[in-house]
């Protein structure tokens, strides 16, 4: 049972390329998060998704977009990546099920933009 | 929107010492979760509090939530080197299934 798997876990990328993180799950959880986490900022919800077909913005979706095609995979792309954009992006699902269900993570996609 | 302010940053003890870290929301919470991330690690969830001034323990760590439902604390007694890391308080309100992050507590711990 691998959990939460993210890919890659690093990369580097050159202002306006294009990139596309992947979030795989195999807890056949419901709803999967994206977050970028900055020095001092906390956590950051990008966009969410509380089913396949279905997403939905988060705090800071500018820039970003994502798919969920498949229940267990939810897809973050930069069309056009910005410095501002350097940081460590997480994956989260968890159940759904009433409100009685932590997040589970992946282990982080550090991106740097330069 | 929903704010949840965690307090402090940053906490540095020696070895031994007691730790607590503070998150207070501007609004009623449903609930709340507490996550670690050691360091260059990601975050684990660590314990959910639902009911009004619930205490749970886990070891030498305490969870409390408040009488209100708008405060909650964590308590790490006797502190070890094991407990470095930073510390997320997450709160969710009204009908919402996403819940607000807290900007975290570093416990840094010198042997």
């Amino acid at each position: 049972n691998a959990g939460v798997t993210q890919t890659p876990k690093f990369r580097v990328l050159k202002t306006g390329q294009s990139m596309t993180l992947l979030c795989a799950q195999d807890m056949n959880h419901e709803y999967m998060y994206w977050y970028r986490q900055d020095p001092g900022m906390g956590l950051r919800l990008i966009h969410y998704s509380v089913g396949e077909g279905t997403t939905a913005k988060g705090e800071v979706p500018d820039g970003y977009n994502v798919s969920r095609l498949k229940k267990q995979n939810f897809l973050l792309g930069l069309e056009s990546a910005a410095p501002s954009q350097t940081s460590v992006y997480f994956c989260a699902s968890s159940t759904g099920q009433g409100y009685n269900y932590g997040y589970t993570f992946g282990s982080g996609t550090r991106l740097t933009v330069v | 929107g929903q704010q949840v302010m965690q307090i402090p940053q940053y906490q540095h003890v020696q070895e031994g010492e007691d730790f607590t870290t503070y998150c207070n929301s501007s609004t009623t919470l449903s609930n709340i979760q507490w996550y670690k991330q050691r360091p260059g690690g990601h975050p684990v969830f660590l314990i959910q509090l639902v009911k009004s001034g619930e205490v749970k323990k886990q070891k030498r760590l305490t969870f409390q939530f408040g009488e209100a439902k708008k405060n909650s604390s964590l308590h790490i007694t006797a502190t070890q080197t094991t407990d470095v890391g930073t510390y997320f308080c997450a709160g969710r309100s009204g009908g919402s299934y996403i819940p607000t992050f807290g900007r975290g507590t570093s416990l840094i711990v010198h042997p």
